[in-house]
């Protein structure tokens, strides 16, 4: 079981918005930024959100929020070539140890 | 451009050992910590290890405490995971991925385009 909780899977249609959340802790999500990472097809992982900060080259459709011990991946004007997994990840101080969601399949219909 | 290229991989029978290396380039390597990351067949992203930009802070998955270990040699640009007893389970795609900062709780980017560790008799 992961320490961080996705959504299994998410779907939308092509120009829809869509949020995919992650939730954990005070220990994790509570005290540092989130990173948001995209897997097509199990190829390498992309970063396309840290903490609410876009990498170079990742379109401004993506931004990413958190609230609390919550944080969301919100994808504005989806396009097909969204369709992938998607994974948070952050740092865990109690665990001293780096923890990832079980990934959200997100399919644009 | 930041680039960071694993090599290592490849079958290895359960009980034996491999080292993984990832090669950087592109950035000032010994100024921003490391971390590996697998993925087992169909599985999700697993955190396996990471290391501080100076070399000097460890830090492991309970998975592979005391079988593995993590180090970088910054004069060579180049992070290593020498993994020991392997198993079965440690099968997976292992990723190298760069952290944002020197430290080793600052999140990613980029990553590495994998090597294929197989463990199997």
């Amino acid at each position: 079981q992961s320490a961080l909780t996705q959504e299994a899977s998410v779907s939308g249609t092509v120009g829809q918005k869509v949020t995919l959340s992650c939730t954990g802790n005070s220990n994790n999500i509570g005290s540092y930024a989130v990173g948001w990472y995209q897997q097509i097809s199990h190829g390498a992982p992309k970063t396309v959100m840290f903490g609410n900060s876009l990498p170079s080259g990742i379109p401004d459709r993506f931004s990413g929020s958190k609230s609390g011990t919550t944080a969301s991946l919100t994808i504005s004007g989806l396009q097909p070539e969204d369709e992938a997994d998607y994974y948070c990840s952050t740092w865990d101080y109690s665990l001293s140890a780096r923890v990832f969601g079980g990934g959200t399949k997100l399919t644009v219909l | 451009e930041v680039q960071l290229v694993e090599s290592g991989g490849g079958l290895v029978q359960p009980g034996g050992s491999l080292r993984l290396s990832c090669a950087a380039s592109g950035f000032t390597f010994s100024s921003y910590a490391m971390s590996w990351v697998r993925q087992a067949p169909g599985k999700g992203l697993e955190w396996v290890s990471a290391i501080s930009g100076s070399g000097g802070s460890t830090y492991y998955a309970d998975s592979v405490k005391g079988r593995f270990t993590i180090s970088r040699d910054n004069s060579k640009n180049t992070l290593y995971l020498q993994m020991n007893s392997l198993r079965a389970e440690d099968t997976a795609v292992y990723y190298c991925a760069k952290a944002l900062g020197a430290t080793v709780t600052t999140e990613f980017d980029p990553w590495g385009q994998g090597t294929l560790v197989t463990v199997s008799s």
